[in-house]
């Protein structure tokens, strides 16, 4: 186990719905970053997040957003939600600092299974 | 473009017969290459990483190379509980940037 755990695990919305998914990070990571993976292919990144700043941000709209707190914990926060958003979301930690090191040593968390109609 | 591209997409084996999985990437400064194995509805589990050309590291059946476009995933003599899918990955600045993936199945 990787230490990294996401809540809900399954979870339906319809379009235009907003929802809020969550990830808990070992403690000590200071770094954590979203995926979005669609069915069939690699996960690809949203956003990452370094002692509560967005760090970096892949090709993801506004309506993506995310929060990081103290206490190693964070959240995805999806508006106006879409068909296309259905997806595996997976929340990675890593112990390293920002940028390339957030990402080279990073763990992931089993995921949330959204499903929007 | 920095990209990551996986073959085959699917590859479906006997118990024993070893086979190999490719990675291509063109990515400027290459940080690293790195190898995960994903179960269904489960996260990336890290298997390896490769910085250098000649490079090669083993864990149990699996062995991964690397020269400077590629890298290669070696199964030898799988077993069922390989099952899975392969993933590999290269940093670009904050951005882990994934292949799609080779669906490895290994028939008993």
């Amino acid at each position: 186990e990787t230490g990294v755990t996401q809540s809900p695990t399954h979870l339906i919305k319809t379009r235009g719905q907003q929802v809020t998914l969550r990830c808990s990070s070992q403690s000590g990571h200071n770094t954590v970053s979203w995926y979005q993976q669609a069915l069939g292919q690699g996960p690809q990144f949203i956003f990452q997040y370094y002692r509560e700043e967005e760090n970096g941000r892949g090709n993801f709209p506004p309506r993506f957003s995310g929060l990081q707190f103290p206490n190693y914990s964070s959240e995805l926060n999806v508006n106006a939600l879409e068909l296309d958003d259905s997806a595996l979301y997976l929340c990675a930690s890593s112990p390293g600092t920002s940028g390339i090191k957030g990402v080279e040593t990073q763990y992931f968390g089993p995921g949330t299974r959204l499903l929007v109609l | 473009e920095d990209q990551v591209t996986q073959s085959p997409e699917a590859l479906r084996l006997q118990e024993g017969e070893s086979s190999s999985l490719n990675c291509s990437y063109t990515v400027s400064g290459l940080r690293g290459l790195f190898w995960y194995r994903q179960d269904p509805g489960k996260g990336p589990e890290f298997l390896f990483t490769l910085y250098s050309a000649g490079e090669e590291k083993e864990k149990e059946r699996l062995k991964a190379t690397l020269t400077k476009k590629e890298s290669f995933l070696h199964i030898t003599a799988p077993k069922p509980e390989d099952s899975a899918t392969y993933l590999c990955a290269v940093p670009v600045r904050t951005d882990m940037r994934f292949g799609a993936g080779t669906r490895l199945t290994v028939k008993p």
